[in-house]
């Protein structure tokens, strides 16, 4: 079964540091998202991306993070200076958009901000 | 019964049991909602689906059912197992618009032996 891959899978920073979350969407899915999940807490919108531009962003997405889908398969986030508050679990996710319109998850990165 | 935790209402059932999660949701113009299963350290898992035009639908020992006036969710598992223990979220979208889901605050099941 089609999956979405993300790296790392945990990744311990700095505060201040830049990170990069990388992602691998299913690879005839055509929009593409990042949710954040803070430790036992609700599953976060942060930004949708579709036909190489950012759909819809949330409160959360602001300066600090950027998008980018470097080539045609992976999809990235990137998150610049690192704040204690950033300390979460980061889902990727896909969607096909002509099918069931279901978003499919990756396993998440979790991320440690120091 | 269900309990608030700390984080997350729990509900706990003996295995075996009928398990019955809910969920409100805030849109009115939401069209279209999932139950997703969250396992300790692992992404949402896709159940079941239902759109606003629908008001039950079943999958295999799931049901959903959907209250469009109150703005109601359900999930229902039949004959829950062990591996059903998990966190269970909504999520609602509004296809009319940008394809974004916002998901509920989640009740975490834990099925008793």
């Amino acid at each position: 079964e089609p999956e979405v891959t993300q790296t790392p899978s945990h990744q311990v920073t700095q505060m201040g540091q830049e990170v990069i979350l990388r992602c691998v969407p299913i690879s005839n899915h055509l929009y593409f998202y990042w949710y954040r999940q803070i430790l036992g807490q609700k599953v976060e919108f942060l930004v949708s991306f579709y036909n190489n531009e950012i759909s819809e962003k949330s409160e959360i997405f602001d300066d600090q993070f950027s998008v980018e889908r470097p080539d045609g398969s992976n999809f990235t986030l990137k998150i610049r200076s690192t704040k204690l508050e950033d300390s979460a679990m980061y889902f990727c996710a896909s969607m096909e958009l002509t099918g069931a319109n279901v978003l499919t998850f990756g396993a998440g990165s979790r991320l440690t901000v120091l | 019964g269900e309990s608030v935790g700390l984080h997350l209402p729990t509900l706990s059932v003996q295995e075996g049991d009928n398990s019955i999660i809910n969920c409100a949701y805030s849109n009115s113009a939401s069209d279209y909602f999932i139950w997703y299963k969250q396992e300790s350290g692992k992404g949402p898992q896709f159940i079941i689906d239902i759109r606003s035009n629908m008001d039950k639908r079943q999958g295999q020992r799931v049901t959903v059912l959907l209250n469009k006036t109150v703005k109601h969710l359900s999930l229902q598992i039949a004959a829950t197992q062990p591996g059903d223990s998990a966190v269970y979220f909504c999520a609602e979208s509004n296809f009319s618009g940008t394809y974004k889901y916002i998901f509920g605050t989640g009740t975490r099941l834990k099925v008793l032996a």
